[in-house]
């Protein structure tokens, strides 16, 4: 299976600063099946991109994905209060599916 | 609006079942596949099962393969996940969630049911 490592584990940025956050895969991912989740505490998962790039519906213009192969990351290029959260990538190139182990991002 | 509203989750006794089910609506039911996906208290996601929009075809995750069963009933637009021979390492958060073909990512999810596995 396709192990998805996630760095850094705690990310501790202010407002309106910029977040990147890196998926590295064990194995290539093919087509850039990827996506990214945020989750906020006692809600489920909502996807933010999927296809590595592609920003879903409903999510802002702040958020971008980028990378091939077997290195991702996604960028909030101004973080809104709301932001803060825990972030997982997700790859779909190759069964099963599987997910990174998250990244947290807190208020400094 | 889509919605997806799971429901059966509880205690359980390890080596016992439970049956959670995921009704849906707001999207034509069997245009999308249902998958489960689970969060042990916190850690990480994993996915557990699928079924397709017909439910013709069923996928499970190595971990409980031959204990979970996946099934939907078109009727209803619910998707239910029978579980038998419950472990401690079975206790999570169990999600559902939509994707529009199998081994996909996932566009809409429910706001999940707890298990708990102990005796």
């Amino acid at each position: 299976e396709i192990v998805l490592s996630q760095s850094p584990g705690t990310l501790s940025l202010s407002p309106g600063e910029r977040a990147t956050l890196s998926c590295r895969a064990s194995q290539s991912v093919s087509s850039n099946s990827l996506a990214w989740y945020q989750q906020k505490p006692g809600q489920a998962p909502r996807l933010i991109i999927y296809d590595a790039s592609n920003v879903a519906t409903g999510s802002p213009e702040r958020f971008s994905g980028s990378g091939s192969g077997t290195d991702f990351t996604l960028t909030i290029s101004r973080l809104e209060p709301e932001d803060f959260a825990v972030y997982y990538c997700q790859q779909y190139s190759r069964s099963p599916l599987t997910f990174g182990g998250g990244t947290r991002v807190e208020i400094k | 609006e889509v919605q997806l509203v799971e429901s059966g989750g509880g205690l359980a006794q390890p080596g016992g079942p439970l049956r959670l089910s995921c009704a849906t609506s707001g999207f034509p039911f069997t245009s999308y596949v249902i998958n489960w996906v689970r969060q042990a208290p916190g850690t990480g996601l994993e996915w557990v099962s699928a079924i397709s929009g017909s439910g013709g075809s069923t996928y499970y995750a190595n971990s409980v393969k031959g204990r979970f069963t996946i099934s939907r009933d078109i009727s209803k637009n619910t998707v239910f996940l029978q579980m038998s021979s419950l472990r401690d390492d079975d206790t999570a958060v169990y999600y559902c969630a939509t994707s529009s073909r199998t081994f996909w990512y996932f566009d809409f999810w429910g706001r999940g049911t707890l298990v708990t596995v102990s005796s």
